[in-house]
């Protein structure tokens, strides 16, 4: 089974610009979770989609956005970019029941200039 | 809120010794569950353990293991026959039984790098 996959994984914007990324979760797996890694702030939750719904959000900006297609698919978006957005995005995903485990993506790095 | 926290920055272990990364987590709950996942220099995030916290039994995959402390809030993993491809940043992570309101998410330790020499 083919596992979770992240495009693109390597990014570079400039500031002011917006970005999408993009995570196809495993097969049969509904639910899909980003995170924002950065080595100031370490691993911090963005949001969660569960049947292209937003069933979780963590506490960014409302620049950070996010939605889920009915395959599954997910995309977040973040608009008017800033330095600190630069970042590892995690992806991951899981089918979507109570305690069932993550699994990642690869990850896209996104430099912002 | 659930915190977790890995005291040890960094650690430093010789090809087929043992050595034990520790975590500890606060939280109200009685039910979750708790992960140590491994980020290598290619930065893929990969699932080493699982626990349930509803199990006595502490969880083991091959040379990985945890001592899982309910009552100290304690969850360590044990690497034993340590190889040069378990060097990585092992993170440890906190998730309710939950899955409603902010419960699902994954909260992480801010990670313990772990050197592997010969």
């Amino acid at each position: 089974k083919a596992g979770v996959t992240q495009t693109p994984r390597y990014l570079i914007k400039t500031r002011g610009q917006q970005v999408t990324l993009s995570c196809s979760p495993i097969s049969g797996h509904r639910s899909v979770s980003w995170y924002q890694q950065t080595p100031g702030q370490g691993l911090q939750f963005l949001f969660e989609y569960f049947s292209e719904t937003q069933r979780n959000k963590g506490n960014f900006p409302g620049r950070f956005s996010g939605r889920q297609f009915s395959n599954s698919r997910s995309e977040m978006n973040v608009s008017t970019l800033e330095l600190g957005d630069s970042a590892l995005y995690l992806c991951a995903s899981s089918k979507g029941m109570s305690g069932e485990t993550q699994y990642f993506g690869p990850g896209t790095r996104l430099l912002v200039l | 809120a659930q915190t977790v926290t890995q005291s040890q920055p960094e650690m430093s272990v010789q090809e087929a010794e043992t050595v034990t990364l520790s975590c500890t987590y606060d939280t109200s709950e009685s039910d979750y569950y708790l992960f140590w996942y491994k980020q290598p220099p290619s930065r893929q995030m990969i699932l080493v353990i699982r626990q349930e916290a509803y199990k006595q039994q502490n969880a083991t995959e091959n040379r990985f293991s945890v001592n899982f402390q309910k009552a100290a809030k304690s969850f360590s993993l044990k690497i034993s026959d340590s190889q040069l491809g378990d060097a990585a940043m092992y993170f440890c992570a906190y998730r309710s039984e939950l899955w409603t309101g902010t419960a699902s998410k994954l909260t992480f330790g801010t990670g313990t790098r772990l050197q592997v020499t010969l």
